[in-house]
């Protein structure tokens, strides 16, 4: 069965570094996402990215980040300068059409120090 | 008042009883309704998709949508050990990509 894979599945970064976490999203999917989960809280929306731009974008989606479909395959979430507070699981997710199910990759544990 | 309300739990069980999880939400505009499950370190794995008002069964599972209160459920049926893990509900609206998710319930099953 098609899965979402994400890498790594553990960063850990100095605060102001850049990270750049990945996702291989399934193959025939359109619609794709990047979501945070702070420890112990809820999944939250960061962005959804369609026909290689972004569609919609939370208030948490500042300057600090980006997304890029760079080769067709892999889908990108950049932080600029990290800070603390970015210390999450960042989960990526796709859909195939609008108004069907996302699924989710295993997530990437952030850990700025 | 928050999109989506979820009782965190924690909710403990012996194997083999109903289970029922419950999310309310406060904007009318939803239409479609999910049930992720996720364990720990995990990603969310979607166990139930239903739009708007009704029921869908799945198994052990059944999604219940009130959309005149507001409220949706998770019935999990003779309860497994291996069904210890948080149940996330999220909706959506009919236009836009954007998901809205409770907190999570987290639940246990004792052998």
């Amino acid at each position: 069965e098609p899965e979402v894979t994400q890498t790594p599945s553990h960063q850990v970064t100095q605060m102001g570094q850049e990270v750049i976490l990945r996702c291989v999203p399934i193959s025939n999917h359109l619609y794709f996402y990047w979501y945070r989960q702070i420890l112990g809280q809820k999944v939250e929306f960061l962005v959804s990215f369609y026909n290689n731009e972004i569609s919609e974008k939370s208030e948490i989606f500042d300057d600090q980040f980006s997304v890029e479909r760079p080769d067709g395959s892999n889908f990108t979430l950049k932080i600029r300068s990290t800070k603390l507070e970015d210390s999450a699981m960042y989960f990526c997710a796709c859909q195939r059409e609008t108004l069907n199910e996302q699924f989710f990759g295993p997530g990437t544990r952030l850990t700025v120090l | 008042q928050k999109e989506v309300e979820q009782d965190p739990g924690p909710l403990s069980v012996p194997e083999g009883a109903i289970v029922s999880l419950n999310c309310t939400y406060s904007n009318s505009a939803f239409q479609y309704f999910m049930w992720y499950r996720q364990y720990s370190r995990k990603g969310p794995e979607l166990l139930m998709y239903t739009y708007s008002s009704g029921n869908k069964e799945d198994g052990r599972f059944t999604a219940q949508v009130d959309k005149s209160s507001k409220y949706i459920s998770l019935f999990i049926r003779d309860s497994q050990p291996s069904d210890s893990a948080t149940y996330l509900c999220a909706m959506r609206r009919n236009t836009g990509n954007q998901f809205y998710f409770g907190t999570g319930t987290s639940l246990t099953v004792i052998p």
